[in-house]
């Protein structure tokens, strides 16, 4: 069965660093997504993308966030300058497009600030 | 914002046992959807619901789709050791791909 793919699977950085999250989604999906999951808390969206730009985005996803689709196959979550608030697991997903249509997750990076 | 609560928050039952475990939410969902995740991985999709009063079985489990589209809930029958885990039920509306998830309800088998 297709699957969505992350990486890398574990990621630290420092404070402050440039850190870029990489993502395939589903090859005929249309929609795309970034998820984040606080330790223990329930999984939180980011960011939704179809179309080449961003459909919806919650009040996480601030100026230091910011998604591409570089070529046909990649999706990525750029974060600028992390800050330790940031450290969690980034889901990416995909689906294939509105209505009946549920979304499929990666395994997700973890990301670590130190 | 929409806020989507589960209950209960964790669960420790025997293997053999039946589980229960519900959503509900404080604005109607088009749709409901049950997922589950395992240590260490995404979230997994178990079941979808696309209408009101829906019951959709998927071998031991079996979810409903509440009528007034702001609950659901999710059994899981004769449960096994690899039905450990958190459950998450999440909402969706035509039009706006983005789910909202629950606040999780963890599963642990007692030996």
């Amino acid at each position: 069965e297709p699957e969505v793919t992350q990486t890398p699977s574990h990621q630290v950085t420092q404070m402050g660093q440039e850190v870029i999250l990489r993502c395939v989604p589903i090859s005929n999906h249309l929609y795309f997504y970034w998820y984040r999951q606080i330790l223990g808390q329930k999984v939180e969206f980011l960011v939704s993308f179809y179309n080449n730009e961003i459909s919806e985005k919650s009040e996480i996803f601030d100026d230091q966030f910011s998604v591409e689709r570089p070529d046909g196959s990649n999706f990525t979550l750029k974060i600028r300058s992390t800050k330790l608030e940031d450290s969690a697991m980034y889901f990416c997903a995909s689906s294939a497009g509105t209505g009946y249509s549920p979304l499929h997750f990666g395994n997700g990076t973890r990301l670590t600030v130190t | 914002g929409q806020q989507l609560n589960q209950s209960p928050q964790s669960m420790f039952i025997q293997e053999g046992e039946d589980v229960s475990m519900n959503c509900t939410s404080s604005s109607i969902f088009n749709t409901w959807l049950w997922y589950k995740q395992d240590p260490g991985e995404g979230p997994v999709l178990l079941i979808a619901l696309y209408k009101a009063g829906e019951l959709t079985s998927n071998g031991r489990l079996t979810a409903q789709f509440g009528i007034t589209r702001k609950d659901s809930f999710l059994n899981i029958s004769a449960s096994i050791p690899s039905d450990v885990g958190i459950y998450f039920c999440a909402g969706q509306n035509f039009g706006n791909e983005k789910l909202t998830f629950g606040t999780g309800t963890r599963l642990t088998i007692i030996p």
